[in-house]
């Protein structure tokens, strides 16, 4: 079935840093794909999408490229900020069936 | 402001009793859904709708109920039959069933059964 892994945390970074969390993606049809950010305590919030390949989302610094050839949809950020810290699901839909990955814990330390 | 709404955002229940979480959104969204999310793990679909008086199973349904009266509202019930019921709920709605329309998420309920 339709799939998402994405790196294992925790990642600690220091403030500045730039950030990379892999994202790869099983699927039998054509998904979109999301980036959510989830802070201590709340819902997820949607952080980027891409609905088709080649497609680059981008939101507060943020950025991901569907990348068809690769299967993947690695998140970045040029330059951390402790405001950053939270945890980041990858995602995907096709239809309406959405699959999350299980998540990366970010700590941005200043 | 259009948004989800859930309550109560912590909520302890005794083993044996059902328990109703609350999910009410103004988006005017058709779509709307059930996750668990336990510590450390990702979201897992318990039930959704697509429609008014129309609601399937996800992949951990069984412990749990749930009803599609109104467009704006899906209630959740965790039975006494769910064995572990202790965890992270969050609700969420979108457009619709396209693979584009992403889905919008309440701030969640924290389940503790003691």
């Amino acid at each position: 079935g339709d799939s998402v892994t994405q790196m294992e945390g925790p990642v600690t970074l220091s403030e500045e840093a730039f950030l990379t969390i892999n994202c790869t993606y099983t699927a039998t049809g054509y998904p979109s794909l999301f980036w959510y950010v989830q802070y201590p305590g709340e819902g997820l919030q949607l952080l980027l999408k891409a609905t088709k390949a080649d497609d680059k989302g981008s939101n507060k610094g943020f950025e991901a490229t569907y990348r068809k050839e690769t299967t993947s949809f690695h998140l970045e950020k040029g330059s951390v900020q402790v405001s950053d810290s939270a945890v980041y699901f990858c995602a995907l839909r096709v239809n309406n069936d959405m699959r999350f990955g299980a998540g990366t814990r970010l700590t941005v330390k200043p | 402001d259009g948004g989800i709404t859930q309550s109560p955002k912590y909520l302890f229940r005794k083993e044996g009793q059902n328990v109703t979480l609350s999910c009410e959104q103004n988006l005017n969204h058709d779509a709307m859904y059930w996750y668990r999310q336990d510590p450390g793990q990702g979201l897992r679909l318990i039930y959704y709708s697509q429609i008014v008086n129309d609601f399937q199973k996800g992949d951990i349904a069984e412990g749990y109920s749930v009803s599609r009266e109104k467009k704006e509202s899906f209630p959740l019930t965790v039975t006494s039959a769910q064995k572990n019921p202790t965890a992270f709920y969050l609700c969420a709605s979108s457009k619709g069933g396209d693979s584009g329309n992403e889905q919008f998420f309440g701030p969640g309920t924290r389940l503790t059964v003691l």
